[in-house]
């Protein structure tokens, strides 16, 4: 397996663009998590599904930020509008439910 | 929900030195305690984990302790070495076995 698929890897846009985020989960995994990093606030968990449903969406920073599940093998993070203070690495991670996370490689935004 | 506390945030030893990461969690039913490696520019990844089922866990020259009774767990990695160089992550989970992660100790090997 290719693991944790996410794109793209690198995103630069300016304040008030809209961000999509991609995820392809590993297959077989039924949970699949959006984490935000940054150096002030660690690993953030923004969002957790099981089974495609979102289950704690608590971490959401705000209604600027969307995430959506639609199948088991492709997820989406969507900020719109983006702010400055958005600029981080957002991850995305699968797993089976029973303990590890597989995290993908990352996507660094920077927002200007 | 949970709290995670991670210390040092920094830790700076020898090639050879011992280092040790400390981590408290404030969920009593937390049960499920992950180490995870971030080496620069990467994704972090798991090292080992333990359960609250066991007191201790060892793989080749790292090991984790847990106390459940004072709710801290702690990474021990002996004769390090400069690939050991990285961001560790402790974290703690329910059987839910959704992780809350501690904000991470950079641990700098110098050859």
């Amino acid at each position: 397996d290719a693991g944790v698929i996410q794109s793209p890897r690198h995103e630069v846009t300016e304040m008030g663009q809209e961000v999509t985020l991609r995820c392809k989960p590993i297959s077989g995994h039924n949970s699949l998590f959006w984490y935000r990093q940054t150096m002030m606030r660690g690993l953030e968990l923004l969002i957790y599904f099981n089974n495609n449903v979102p289950i704690d969406d608590s971490g959401m920073p705000e209604d600027r930020f969307s995430a959506k599940m639609p199948n088991a093998s492709f997820s989406t993070l969507k900020i719109q509008p983006s702010e400055p203070r958005d600029s981080a690495v957002y991850f995305c991670a699968s797993s089976t439910g029973t303990g590890e996370l597989f995290f993908g490689e990352g996507s660094r935004l920077t927002v200007l | 929900g949970e709290n995670v506390e991670q210390h040092p945030s920094t830790l700076s030893v020898q090639e050879g030195d011992s280092a040790v990461i400390k981590c408290t969690y404030s969920d009593s039913a937390s049960n499920y305690f992950p180490w995870y490696k971030q080496e620069l520019g990467k994704r972090p990844q798991l090292i080992i984990d333990i359960r609250s089922n066991v007191g201790e866990k060892k793989d080749q020259r790292i090991a984790v302790t847990l106390n459940k009774t004072a709710k801290h767990f702690s990474l021990h990695i002996t004769e390090t070495q400069p690939e050991d160089s990285a961001v560790y992550f402790c974290a703690a989970s329910r059987r839910s076995y959704i992780p809350t992660f501690g904000r991470g100790t950079s641990l700098i090997v110098h050859p």
